[in-house]
């Protein structure tokens, strides 16, 4: 049973680019949460997904916005990125009537 | 949900057991106290959680206090592959974790 998965596990962009962010949730699993993690920091949730939709969402700005496919996959997309916005982020996953949440390996963004 | 204080670092002696305290005076009667743990440069890994009963898994043991103010994450056998970041959460209807700065914990030989 493959547990959460992310895509890609690195990634570098330039200031002002865009980028997407993916996840594959852990079998059963319906609703999946973003997480952003800044060096020497803990995870801050950014937002999170159940039948497609934004249902909550943390205190980051527009330019962070995702989807929920119908097979529960998700997207992070960061627009317009800043020098800020180099840090991990995690994908967690869960089933909706259960709070214990799986984390993925995540994806190491840098932004230069 | 309610904040939740640790201790910054604690060092354990392999095979001894680590306990880990965490207060959460402000905890309400419907939040759950969560323990994750992340070891470097991995996603975080869940341990345990409770209410207000102790609780026992194959990882940990959970100690919450009777007025639910405080808990402690108790390993039993450190070993090196338990070192690592330890968050303990205070997890209520939004069901979302908040994670803190946690306790890192370092087992030494």
């Amino acid at each position: 049973d493959a547990g959460v998965t992310q895509s890609p596990t690195h990634l570098i962009k330039t200031r002002g680019q865009q980028v997407t962010l993916r996840c594959s949730p852990k079998s059963g699993h319906d609703t999946v949460s973003w997480y952003q993690q800044a060096l020497g920091q803990g995870p801050q949730f950014i937002f999170q997904y159940y039948e497609e939709e934004e249902r909550q969402r943390g205190n980051f700005p527009d330019r962070f916005s995702g989807h929920q496919f119908p097979n529960y996959s998700s997207e992070l997309n960061v627009n317009a990125l800043l020098l800020g916005d180099s840090a991990l982020y995690l994908c967690a996953s869960r089933r909706t009537a259960v709070y214990e949440q799986y984390f993925g390996p995540g994806t190491r963004l840098t932004v230069t | 949900d309610a904040k939740t204080t640790q201790p910054t670092s604690m060092d354990c002696a392999e095979g001894r057991a680590a306990n880990l305290p965490c207060n959460h005076s402000t905890i309400s009667g419907n939040e759950y106290v969560y323990w994750y743990r992340q070891i470097h440069s991995q996603g975080p890994q869940y341990i345990i959680h409770g209410l207000k009963n102790n609780e026992t898994n194959e990882m940990a043991s959970l100690i919450i206090t009777e007025d639910r103010k405080s808990s402690t994450l108790i390993l039993p056998h450190a070993t090196l592959r338990d070192t690592a970041v330890y968050y303990c959460i205070a997890l209520g209807s939004a069901r979302q974790l908040t994670f803190g700065s946690g306790t890192q914990l370092t087992v030494l030989p």
